[in-house]
């Protein structure tokens, strides 16, 4: 069965550093998400991409983060300079394409950040 | 906007006990309601969904159904097991563009004992 890859699983840096994470969607899936969970709670959305465009990105924290899907297929969401405030689970997610019948986002194992 | 409030845990029961988890949501139009287990260290596995009133999800003995009257998805399972305990998100999307991100509950810790 297909899944989101997503790396690293974990990673620590210290504040001030700059941190990268990597996304491989389901082969096909046009719609590619990335969320972040705080510990204890729900996870929220930071941006969203149909293909290579990005379509949401109103709750990611342009000064610091950034993210990017050239070719429309994996997907690499930057941090520089990581805050104490930024230690999360990182998850990334994919759907096919937001059509009627296709409802269900999958999500990787998520990438679980220490900021020190 | 759409929010989705869901019972604080954590929830503790016996081995067969009846679990029931409560989801209310907020939302415009007609979204999608979706169950997430979250196992420790990994990521959300998607556990059911129904996406329209009066749809029942099911999945691995647990059910919800789309309750548009009482804005409602209560998770229900007749007899838990040990290897049920994880934390339960609820959530909603709506189907197409922005709209499609999910917006997840706070989720409830589930313990099950022997």
């Amino acid at each position: 069965e297909a899944e989101v890859a997503q790396s690293p699983r974990y990673k620590i840096t210290e504040k001030s550093q700059a941190v990268a994470f990597w996304c491989d969607p389901i082969s096909g899936h046009a719609t590619l998400y990335w969320y972040r969970q705080i510990l204890g709670q729900g996870p929220e959305l930071l941006v969203q991409f149909q293909d290579e465009s990005v379509v949401d990105d109103s709750q990611l924290p342009k000064d610091r983060f950034s993210a990017e899907r050239l070719k429309g297929v994996d997907s690499t969401l930057k941090i520089q300079p990581a805050e104490l405030g930024d230690s999360a689970m990182y998850l990334c997610a994919s759907r096919k394409q937001p059509g009627l019948a296709t409802y269900e986002q999958y999500f990787g194992p998520g990438t679980r950040l220490t900021v020190t | 906007g759409n929010s989705v409030t869901q019972m604080e845990g954590p929830v503790t029961l016996s081995e067969e006990a009846f679990l029931t988890i409560n989801c209310t949501y907020t939302a415009t139009g007609y979204p999608s309601l979706f169950w997430y287990v979250q196992y420790p260290g990994e990521g959300l596995q998607l556990l059911l969904k129904a996406t329209k009133a009066d749809d029942k999800g099911s999945n691995k003995g647990f059910e919800a159904t789309y309750r548009k009257e009482t804005t409602s998805f209560h998770l229900e399972k007749g007899s838990v097991q040990v290897s049920d305990s994880a934390v339960y998100f609820c959530a909603l999307s709506g189907n197409t563009g922005t709209a499609s991100k999910l917006t997840f509950g706070t989720g409830t810790r589930l313990q099950v004992m022997l």
